[in-house]
């Protein structure tokens, strides 16, 4: 069964940088892309972006200039932060596994952590 | 790149059967076949239903269908059931390794 667990700080200041963390339980994480995806209160799903297992990133245009992914394949963790926060980015963060297509175009989300909340709050 | 568009809710009485849509453009979902639907109840991680518009993931009851037309997606509910009430959310591939998530949809049993 596989597995994604988010860890982190629960609360961040405005301004200061959000850092986030997900522990895959798999045994190779080469196969696959590996996503973040928030959720703001009383909102919808939006999605953040993507590390490939090469490390290769993609984001979500309108986060772009404020977010960087990574991945450590030895620790089979990947890894988000966001820089500049604002209470806009107060939301529920998963982590979720992405299953790219035979060229590696990304597919569908089959994995998803529990979520972690993080509020920006003075 | 915008969201894709569903509509805010959608209900039906148990039993029934109800469509939800999710309309794109020809560079998302009218491009790709990579369209999913995720159901999402509060409090719990989303699950993923359906995967290349109508490729059902093991697990997933044969009431839960997907379909697409040019640049809509389309997911049907039948046999509707009181824990089938929570939020669908679409996906699209949308090029340039870039995904797009619908604004969720509530589903009601009434």
């Amino acid at each position: 069964q596989v597995r994604l667990q988010e860890s982190g700080p629960g609360l961040v200041k405005p301004s200061e940088t959000l850092s986030l963390t997900c522990t895959v339980s798999i045994d190779s994480m080469t196969d696959f892309h590996w996503s973040w995806i928030r959720q703001p209160p009383g909102k919808g799903l939006q999605w953040i972006g993507l590390v490939f297992a090469n490390g290769t990133t993609t984001y979500n245009p309108s986060l772009k200039s404020r977010v960087n992914m990574s991945v450590d394949k030895s620790k089979r963790q990947f890894y988000v932060q966001m820089r500049s926060v604002t209470p806009a980015d107060t939301a529920l963060y998963y982590c979720a596994r992405d299953v790219p297509d035979f060229s590696g175009l990304s597919n569908y989300f089959d994995y998803w952590g529990q979520g972690i909340q993080v509020t920006v709050s003075s | 790149q915008s969201a894709l568009t569903q509509p805010p809710s959608a209900s039906g009485s148990p039993g029934q059967s109800v469509t939800i849509t999710c309309t794109g453009t020809g560079s998302d979902i009218g491009a790709y076949y990579y369209v999913s639907w995720y159901q999402h109840h509060p409090g719990k991680a989303p699950r993923l239903l359906i995967y290349e518009v109508d490729k059902r993931i093991s697990g997933v009851p044969n009431r839960f269908s997907g379909t697409k037309s040019r640049n809509t997606a389309s997911l049907t509910v039948s046999g509707l059931r009181a824990d089938d009430e929570a939020d669908y959310y679409c996906t699209s591939y949308a090029g340039d390794n870039i995904v797009l998530f619908g604004g969720g949809t509530r589903l009601t049993v009434l």
